[in-house]
């Protein structure tokens, strides 16, 4: 199975930050890679799918690139309001493989 | 709206069996494919397996080793996940979510059921 694995596990930054969330896919998975934020005791929602296509209603702050086996998910000024873990998922075939996570907090 | 409305919570002894429902509302249920993902606390979210709401048709990650049984109920608009020889490592918060979009099993998923606690313990 293609595996997928997302770096940093964790970050801690300021508000107003640009961060970034890197996902690896151990497989070329073209664009075919979702990103999720779930908040604290919340259920996971849609960021972004398409590898950059952002869900409607998501902030303009949130941004995401790659193809291929590298993605990244990019926050260009951390708002208190993006305290959440956030995972991308590939889902080219199945297994719909999730990366392991990335938890962001702030500083 | 489109709604996923999933069974409570449940505590089950080692070797039991669990099903979990997933009832839709707010669109054409067989239209989409359902999925099914996990989450053990503290953990990633764990992909398990989707049905093609139209026809029946099933794929599940061999993580479950086939324990694990998705069907549906187009009269009811709902979708049950069994998951059979539970351990305490299948405890977990059980998730249905939604395909995106139609004409396709396999994608991003968008809503998300409220989530349901299964609890295995002796």
């Amino acid at each position: 199975d293609i595996q997928m694995t997302q770096s940093p596990s964790s970050l801690s930054a300021s508000v107003g930050d640009r961060v970034t969330i890197t996902c690896r896919a151990s497989q070329d998975i073209s664009i075919y890679l979702a990103w999720y934020q779930q908040k604290p005791g919340r259920v996971p929602d849609l960021l972004i799918y398409g590898a950059s296509t952002l869900q409607s209603g998501v902030p303009s702050r949130f941004s995401g690139s790659g193809s291929g086996t590298d993605f990244t998910l990019t926050i260009s000024s951390l708002q208190p309001e993006d305290v959440a873990t956030y995972y991308c998922q590939r889902y080219n075939s199945a297994p719909q493989t999730f990366g392991q996570g990335t938890k962001v907090e702030i500083k | 709206q489109v709604q996923l409305v999933q069974s409570g919570a449940e505590v089950k002894k080692p070797g039991a069996s669990v099903k979990v429902s997933c009832k839709a509302s707010g669109y054409t249920f067989t239209s989409y494919a359902m999925h099914w993902v996990r989450q053990a606390p503290g953990q990633r979210l764990e992909w398990m397996g989707r049905i093609n709401a139209g026809n029946g048709n099933t794929k599940y990650s061999q993580i479950f080793q086939g324990r694990v049984v998705i069907t549906r109920d187009t009269a009811a608009s709902t979708v049950y996940m069994e998951l059979s020889s539970l351990t305490s490592e299948d405890t977990a918060v059980y998730y249905c979510a939604r395909l995106g979009y139609t004409g396709y099993d396999e994608g991003w998923c968008r809503p998300w059921g409220q989530g349901t606690l299964v609890t295995v313990s002796s």
